[in-house]
Order: structure tokens, then sequence, then C-alpha cells
């Protein structure tokens, strides 16, 4: 059964250091999302990806943020400078936008 | 602003017998909902999901239950088996929000333990 894959599954990174944070959809998909969980809080939208562009971004994804689909398969979230507070995990989705999103397994990212 | 609202953060049900898992949301623009399953440490996994011109869907031990008018759904398992036991979530989207997003609006989810 296809599935939608992450690396790394943990990343630590100094404050101000940037990260990139890897996932790979479901081939046939169109959609891509990235949502994020803080610790004891519940799963929230960053950003959709359709047609190589970004269709809608939630407040948290600001200027630090920006997501890039490099190749056919990869779709990348990259953090310019890390802020404490984007200690999180990260989920990638993807969807062909008619069922439901399927999920990775997330990115658990530290900041120190 | 909590748009979907899962006021149970915990609930322990009996093997066998039938887990209810609510859910309300205040946004009259969402149409599609979905219940997905997560594991610690795991991404969220897809169980169920009804549009808003239904009022149920089933699926095997699963049913989803839409109440437009209330704003509520609600999902049943039955029988409940302990495997079941995780952290549910409840989610919805304005399909027709904006072309090409669908994304996807939580709750914080509800905690069910199924005790052999």
């Amino acid at each position: 059964e296809p599935e939608v894959t992450q690396t790394p599954s943990h990343q630590v990174t100094q404050m101000g250091q940037e990260v990139i944070l890897r996932c790979v959809p479901i081939s046939n998909h169109l959609y891509f999302y990235w949502y994020r969980q803080i610790l004891g809080q519940k799963v929230e939208f960053l950003v959709s990806f359709y047609n190589n562009e970004i269709s809608e971004k939630s407040e948290i994804f600001d200027d630090q943020f920006s997501v890039e689909r490099p190749d056919g398969s990869n779709f990348t979230l990259k953090i310019r400078s890390t802020k404490l507070e984007d200690s999180a995990m990260y989920f990638c989705a993807s969807t062909d936008g008619y069922n439901e999103q399927f999920f990775g397994p997330g990115t658990r990212l530290t900041v120190l | 602003d909590q748009q979907v609202k899962q006021n149970s953060p915990s609930l322990s049900v009996q093997e066998g017998r039938i887990s209810i898992l609510n859910c309300d949301y205040t946004n009259s623009m969402f149409d599609y909902f979905l219940w997905y399953k997560k594991y610690p440490a795991e991404g969220p996994t897809f169980l169920i999901s009804i549009s808003s011109i239904k009022d149920k869907n089933e699926d095997g031990r699963f049913t989803v239950f839409l109440n437009k008018s209330a704003k509520h759904l609600s999902l049943h398992i039955v029988p409940s088996q302990p495997g079941d036991s995780a952290v549910y979530f409840c989610a919805a989207s304005a399909m027709y929000s904006g072309a090409g997003s669908y994304q996807l609006t939580f709750g914080k989810g509800t905690k069910l333990s199924v005790i052999p």
C-alpha cells in the first residue's frame, strides 16, 4: 500500500540554524501539506501546495518558513532560523484532491 | 479559536462495548469531516469520513454520524477492541474554500482506552 514517508524521523538543531524536513508524498497525489503538532496540543495546518505553488498558508507560516518541490517526488519544508518554539512534530500529508489526506509518520524537531 | 472541538480528552470503555467519540464544530463552511486515529510517535491514520450531504457513513466496526443542524458529529466503534486504544482526532475541511487547498482543521483529540 502506498504511503507518505518523511526524513529524518528526529532532527536536533541549535536555535538560529536552518533545517530542512523532507517528505515523499504518494506518487499520484497532487496536493501536498505540512502540519505541525506541538507537544500536548492539536495538529495545526501550516501550508498547502498545489501545481508548484503555495495555495494556502496559516499565520504560523511566516517568512522563516518555505516549501519546495525540487523534483517529481520530494516535498520539503525549510525553516531558515529556528526558534525554540519551533520544536514540534511536523507531519507531511498528501491527497489526490478527491479523498482523504494521508499523513507521514512525522519528523520530531527539537530546537535547543 | 477552536473551530473543531472535542470536549472529552479521554474515554475508557470495556472490550466488546460501544465507544462513542464526539466532536462539535462552529464553522458553517465545513462540509467534509474525517476521523483519524493516532498512536504515539506516529502520524495520523485515516479511519472514516463523511460529507455534509450525508448523515451517516459506515465502514465495518466504525460508523460516523453527522448532525448538521447541531454542528455535531460522532464516531461509534462497535465492538470496541483493545487495539482501538489510541488518540482519535476529528478533522474538518471546507472542500470549496479555495482551489487546491482542503486544509484540515483538527480537534484536540480524545484518548480512547479499551479495557480487556
